[in-house]
């Protein structure tokens, strides 16, 4: 079964720069999520999107904007990148539209390294 | 503020016996209630749910009891096996924020042959 594609899987960059993570939901999920889990931590929701609008808003640095497009694929662009935004960052989608029990299913994720 | 908390960070067990993992809350707003495993490099796999209107949920060798007046739940697998090693994660939702899982700190489970 098709499952949440996340690119890149790895990406180094240094402070001050700017990245972009991509997400392709599970075809027919209509909600997408992003999560950073940092080492040793539990995952921490950043944000969510149904239906391409934003539908919830976790701990997310206003240095961070994402959006989801009309193909459902969602993006999360990180600019004046700091040592502490390392972290494995998630996506997640769910097929919200049939009710509040869907469960979450998470791609492999992006390892951001900031140097 | 951690409103879901697995106080156990690991747990051992014999292969063929039952492990237990443990998982409590304190936002009585959450209403439905996930466990997810997760190996190292790969994301979090969904294993099993639980909605708050019902106190037991099974599937194969993953059962999952919730006792919502005691704010807990925990994860039974039976019988464990060496592939089930990893690390478990609990997650609510609910509440104000709708759709938005809150994960526990996980356990990392080694089940030996």
């Amino acid at each position: 079964a098709a499952g949440v594609i996340q690119s890149p899987r790895h990406l180094i960059k240094e402070k001050r720069e700017t990245a972009t993570l991509k997400c392709y939901p599970i075809p027919r999920h209509d909600t997408v999520y992003w999560y950073q889990q940092g080492p040793g931590q539990d995952p921490q929701f950043l944000i969510s999107f149904y239906e391409k609008m934003q539908s919830d808003k976790g701990s997310i640095p206003d240095r961070f904007s994402a959006q989801q497009f009309s193909d459902y694929h969602s993006e999360l662009n990180m600019s004046s990148l700091e040592l502490g935004d390392s972290a494995l960052y998630f996506c997640a989608s769910s097929h919200t539209g049939t009710g509040a029990g869907q469960p979450q299913h998470f791609g492999d994720g992006t390892r951001l390294s900031i140097l | 503020d951690q409103q879901v908390k697995q106080n156990s960070p690991s747990l051992s067990v014999q292969e063929g016996r039952i492990s237990i993992l443990n998982c409590d809350y304190t936002n009585s707003m959450f209403d439905y209630f996930l466990w997810y495993k997760k190996y190292p490099a790969e994301g979090p796999t969904f294993l099993i749910s639980i909605s708050s209107i019902k106190d037991k949920n099974e599937d194969g060798r993953f059962t999952v009891f919730l006792n919502k007046s005691a704010k807990h739940l925990s994860l039974h697998i039976v019988p464990s096996q060496p592939g089930d090693s990893a690390v478990y994660f609990c997650a609510a939702k609910g509440g104000t924020s709708y759709g938005k899982l809150t994960f526990g700190q996980g356990t990392i489970l080694t089940v030996h042959p």
